[in-house]
């Protein structure tokens, strides 16, 4: 069974700073995805990493994956208020279209 | 405009009702997804099915049904044996064994009254 962690569960950083949530998962895969999701709407698509090595950045988020250790981070630099939201990473399970999602990290950012 | 409509919105159900959620796409994908979301909760797959007439069983699939007649829409019934059915209900769909990213619906908000 594919089981999918993250943490922090809930991080709450100041303006400026920076930090990583971390993602692990317990079965093969090479595929991974980063959503965003804010207080009662739906989620929002970050990132696709799919291959080991790989590196996606956006603004002040910074994705990576490294299948072998079965972990992905996200790096927030120089937080602003605006990256307030809940993270959550998702992990194809291979040849089978599963799509189990981790456990969230809420981010709270303040002045 | 391309996407995933999920409807209703808001959906209010008696107790020993059952209640069937839409989702429909036009994206023409093969993937589809249905997950439950708890308050302050992560996503639980309920189903997912991958080709038209084909769908397998999430983790928490007791108490739910879904049919795909069509490519485009995976309609997922909430039944009365569905103890706690109160729930954000999220339907997605993606390319399917491509690697690409699953979309999702704005969600349906079901309320057991």
């Amino acid at each position: 069974e594919l089981k999918v962690e993250q943490n922090p569960l809930f991080l709450s950083m100041q303006e400026g700073k920076n930090y990583t949530i971390y993602c692990n998962y317990s079965t093969t895969s090479d595929r991974l995805y980063w959503y965003r999701q804010d207080p009662g709407k739906s989620l929002e698509s970050l990132f696709v990493l799919l291959s080991n090595g790989a590196v996606k950045q956006e603004g002040r988020l910074m994705a990576s994956l490294d299948t072998k250790a079965r972990l992905s981070t996200l790096h927030i630099t120089a937080a602003v208020h605006d990256l307030s939201a809940t993270y959550f990473c998702a992990v194809d399970m291979s040849g089978t279209d599963k799509l189990i999602f981790g456990t969230g990290t809420r981010l709270q950012v303040f002045p | 405009d391309g996407g995933i409509t999920q409807s209703p919105k808001y959906l209010f159900r008696k107790e020993g009702q059952n209640v069937t959620l839409s989702c429909e796409q036009n994206l023409n994908h093969d993937a589809m997804y249905w997950y439950r979301q708890d308050p302050g909760q992560g996503l639980r797959l309920i189903y997912y099915s991958q080709i038209v007439n084909d769908f397998q069983k999430g983790d928490i699939a007791e108490g739910y049904s879904v049919s795909r007649e069509k490519k485009e829409s995976f309609p997922l019934t909430v039944t009365s044996a569905q103890k706690n059915p109160t729930a954000f209900y999220l339907c997605a769909s993606s390319i399917g064994g491509s690697g690409t990213e699953a979309f999702f619906g704005q969600g349906t908000r079901l309320t057991v009254v």
